[in-house]
């Protein structure tokens, strides 16, 4: 089954860019989306397809993808940015939905 | 604005039933997927599967099949997850949400709203 990695956690102080990675077999092929996942609460999308920004999404939230790796970038990272972030594709060959495990980012 | 609400946490013991509730409101309920996750710290976000209101088109994820029920009520705009026979590998947060198609189709799809989550707690 289609398998995406992220790393466990990532930590940036405010005001630096923060990427967050989601690997995975010719992931470039497929549509890539971004999830922010806040303590208690339930996921948000914040990319969707790849590098579409969700409404209400501030422009510092952009998405990327290439052959094996999909980058969640987040700009001039602010406290309020501190969450969990999830990648998520539809698996093209077992037509299942794979999350990744999620990158916890920390605001230092 | 589309919202999904869920019913409200629920205490059971291994053995019995359950069936929790996803309320939709402000979009058109029959047209859109709904789908389910479980969420457990162990294991993550996993997809349970998806069903389909207008005709309860059901796809399931192999971890899940014969393990749930999907449901629906048209009337109520209202979506729903049942199980005959709880275990305490059970516990966890349960959530339901909205399936966007992407512009190319079902294998672009993300999950937009999300319900608030509900938590399932089983004893043994």
């Amino acid at each position: 089954s289609f398998v995406l990695t992220q790393s466990p956690s990532v930590s940036v102080a405010p005001g630096q860019t923060a990427k967050i990675t989601c690997g995975g077999r010719d992931i470039g092929r497929q549509s890539v989306h971004w999830y922010q996942q806040r303590p208690g609460q339930a996921p948000v999308v914040v990319v969707f397809d790849n590098t579409g920004r969700a409404s209400g999404i501030p422009e510092r939230f952009s998405g990327s993808s290439s052959e094996n790796t999909a980058t969640l970038t987040i700009s001039s990272v602010e406290a309020g940015d501190e969450a969990d972030y999830l990648c998520q594709v539809w698996d093209t060959n077992s037509d299942h939905v794979v999350f990744g495990g999620g990158t916890r980012l920390t605001v230092l | 604005e589309a919202q999904l609400v869920q019913s409200g946490a629920e205490v059971k013991k291994a053995g019995e039933s359950l069936r929790i509730s996803c309320k939709s409101s402000a979009y058109s309920f029959n047209t859109d997927w709904i789908a389910w996750m479980r969420q457990t710290p162990g294991k993550g976000l996993e997809w349970m599967g998806i069903i389909y209101p207008g005709d309860s088109d059901t796809r399931y994820s192999p971890s899940f099949k014969g393990q749930v029920t999907f449901s629906v009520d048209k009337s109520t705009k209202t979506a729903y997850v049942q199980w005959t026979s709880l275990q305490a590998s059970d516990t966890a947060i349960y959530y339901c949400a909205r399936r966007i198609v992407g512009s190319s189709g079902w294998f672009t799809s993300w999950f937009d709203p999300w319900g608030q989550g509900t938590l399932v707690t089983v004893s043994p």
